[in-house]
């Protein structure tokens, strides 16, 4: 069974750019999750879908960030414009329950 | 204070140690508790998954949940430098919400 696939795997740009990320969930899971993870932390949730529908978005800067998942399957997370604390590994996960399976990040540096 | 609170480390062992890795969390809603490793460049791995208090074994793996204290904690026997990673804890509640730890990095040294 493919894991959650996220893409690009890294991705550098300059200061005032857009970006954005792209996550496919494991097949059936229903519940996929955006989460930011600073350097020597753990990751803190920025939004939360229960299939198409952003129950949980709380946490997400809305004047810049924005999310989309579009029928209820792959998400992708949008940052406009970008800012030097932006730089940050870019985690997606997935679940059909309570354990949540994560992809491998995509690792952001803004310049 | 942080909802779940770990030791940064660096924890460095020899190999064929056995580790102790433990947080302490604060909120009493938490109702499941899970550990991840995870590799320098990689996302988060799910290790081990409990619901209530008391042990759960796998493997070399065992984590201990005592909610009266609200301390958990995960040991590896036979440590491998493989083992070699940061180990995430986190805790769950209702609506499958996770708050992490701030993560231990653990070195098991050949």
């Amino acid at each position: 069974e493919a894991g959650v696939v996220q893409s690009p795997r890294y991705k550098i740009i300059e200061k005032k750019q857009p970006v954005a990320f792209w996550c496919n969930p494991i097949s059936g899971h229903n519940t996929l999750y955006w989460y930011l993870q600073n350097l020597g932390q753990g990751p803190e949730l920025l939004i939360r879908y229960e299939n198409e529908e952003a129950v949980d978005d709380s946490q997400l800067p809305k004047d810049r960030f924005s999310a989309e998942r579009l029928k209820g399957v792959d998400s992708t997370l949008k940052i406009q414009p970008a800012e030097l604390g932006d730089s940050a590994v870019y985690l997606c996960a997935s679940s059909s329950g309570s354990e949540q399976y994560f992809g491998p990040g995509t690792r952001l540096t803004v310049t | 204070q942080k909802e779940v609170e770990q030791d940064p480390g660096p924890l460095s062992v020899p190999e064929g140690a056995i580790v102790s890795l433990n947080c302490t969390y604060s909120n009493s809603a938490f109702q499941y508790f899970m550990w991840y490793r995870q590799y320098s460049r990689k996302g988060p791995e799910l290790l081990m998954y409990t619901y209530s208090s008391g042990n759960k074994e796998d493997g070399r793996f065992t984590a201990q949940v005592d909610k009266s204290s609200k301390y958990i904690s995960l040991f590896i026997r036979d440590s491998q430098p493989s083992d070699s990673a940061t180990y995430l804890c986190a805790c769950g509640y209702a609506g499958n919400m996770l708050t992490f730890g701030g993560g231990t990095r653990l070195m098991v040294k050949p």
